[in-house]
């Protein structure tokens, strides 16, 4: 089946420092990636659309210049935590939805998840 | 925002009992997915149900959906210690963007 590959699993860091994120699709071409936050115990809230070729789309309160998305490839998406405060410790999950017409229509696949750790 | 509710938000049981699930949604919807996600890791996606199906079933895995009532059961039969997760349902609009709204999950819990 179709795999999502989300690098590195585990980040420890220091206030201030940027955190980069990849998702990368191995055995087929994404379109469309998504980025997930999950605090403890709750769900997953969608932070932002990222699309191959073109600029993200951002949920209402995410800001962009904090959370920067590239999606440079059919591949590979990256989240870029930048100056990242102990706030922004959480888990982040990206998934990837492939091509095709029925885009609605089709199960998501998801890495497995960056536990970001801001000391 | 969360697009719904499920209930409960834990249950605990014992092997080889059933276990139901159940979630409520507010909008109408293409589809409804069940995704399972064990503590830590990623989520794994289980059954995918459209709007115009009531049933579906994978395995031990049987899923309804009542689009009058806006809502979805997730019945695991013969329940095993492997299936202790989280479970979370999730819907994509008709109308609106592709990606997936979640519900806010049931923590399962067999005891072997």
């Amino acid at each position: 089946g179709a795999v999502v590959s989300q690098h590195p699993s585990r980040v420890i860091c220091k206030s201030g420092t940027s955190v980069k994120i990849e998702c990368r699709s191995l055995d087929f071409q994404a379109t469309t990636m998504f980025w997930y936050r999950q605090f403890p115990k709750q769900s997953l809230m969608l932070m932002a659309t990222s699309n191959e070729g073109s600029k993200a789309t951002y949920e209402q309160g995410v800001e962009k210049d904090k959370f920067l998305i590239n999606h440079a490839s059919l591949t590979l998406s990256t989240l870029t935590v930048t100056s990242a405060h102990p706030e922004d410790s959480s888990f982040y999950i990206c998934s990837a939805s492939g091509q095709g017409r029925s885009l609605s229509n089709q199960p998501q696949h998801f890495g497995d998840g960056t536990r970001l750790s801001i000391l | 925002s969360q697009q719904g509710e499920e209930d409960p938000q834990a249950l605990s049981i014992q092997e080889g009992e059933n276990a139901t699930m159940n979630c409520s949604y507010k909008t109408s919807i293409n589809n409804l997915q069940w995704y399972r996600q064990n503590s830590g890791r990623g989520l794994v996606h289980l059954i995918l149900i459209r709007s115009n199906e009531r049933e579906k079933h994978s395995g031990r895995l049987r899923v309804t959906l009542d689009t009058s009532k806006k809502s979805s059961s997730l019945l695991i039969t013969a329940s095993r210690a492997a299936d202790t997760a989280s479970y979370f349902c999730a819907t994509v609009l008709i109308v609106g963007r592709r990606a997936l709204t979640f519900g806010s999950g049931t923590r399962l819990q067999v005891q072997p």
